[in-house]
């Protein structure tokens, strides 16, 4: 099945100490993107790539780090978590360019992060 | 940057009635796409439909629909024949042609199905 997959899907941390949201897809795209979603804001990207070794920041990039060494995966780190980056993130992809389903986005299940 | 604005954050309709969800957005690009996303309380995002911004002809879905107004920058979607498993956060989103390719979201609309 073709399918986003990110872990964990909920997590309580505390403030300051370092974790990794992991995501994985298995349909070959380039383009992988994660984002945060808040009451009242919608969906607001936090990192993207392109493709292997290509990132790039998003919209609220602080606090966050992300890599891409392979293509299917593209984790999702914070460093040193603070409360306010408790949120609902979700991991997403896409083809690059061109074919059936170009420019439409698959999401992961979304990941709740508490930061106490 | 582009931006999408969903004016209303709450809409209900009765079971087998029609709702139309309204979503405008901001862009001086001539390609892109506009989506609707559907998230029910399991928090997955689905996609409801897709709209090429090159064609003219509204794109439908079975039950859904949209009507697309390119100049006014308008994209309304549509609900025919409501069902209670209808009731979720409406998410419209843009997407521009090439450059960073990023998928920008208007805030939401819950939309609660009477029955």
């Amino acid at each position: 099945e073709a399918q986003v997959t990110q872990n964990p899907r909920y997590l309580i941390t505390v403030t300051g100490k370092k974790l990794t949201v992991t995501c994985s897809q298995n349909m070959n795209h380039e383009y992988m993107s994660w984002y945060r979603q808040d009451p009242g804001l919608g969906l607001r990207q936090i990192y993207y790539s392109m493709n292997v070794e290509v990132t790039d920041k998003g919209d609220v990039p602080e606090g966050y780090k992300v890599s891409r060494k392979e293509k299917r995966n593209f984790p999702l780190i914070l460093e040193s978590p603070s409360p306010n980056q408790t949120s609902l993130y979700f991991c997403a992809s896409s083809p690059w360019r061109g074919g059936i389903g170009a420019n439409v986005l698959t999401f992961g299940a979304g990941s709740r992060l508490t930061v106490l | 940057a582009q931006t999408v604005t969903q004016s209303q954050p709450e809409m209900s309709v009765q079971e087998a009635e029609t709702v139309t969800l309204s979503c405008t957005y901001d862009t001086s690009e001539s390609d892109y796409y506009l989506f609707w996303y559907k998230q029910p309380p399991s928090r997955q995002m689905i996609l409801v439909i897709r709209q090429e911004a090159y064609k003219q002809q509204n794109a439908t879905e079975n039950r859904f629909s949209v009507n697309f107004q390119k100049a006014a920058k308008s994209f309304s979607l549509k609900i025919s024949d409501s069902q209670l498993g209808d009731a979720a956060m409406y998410f419209c989103a843009y997407r521009r042609e090439g450059g960073n390719n990023d998928m920008r979201f208007g805030a939401g609309t819950r939309l609660t199905v009477k029955p």
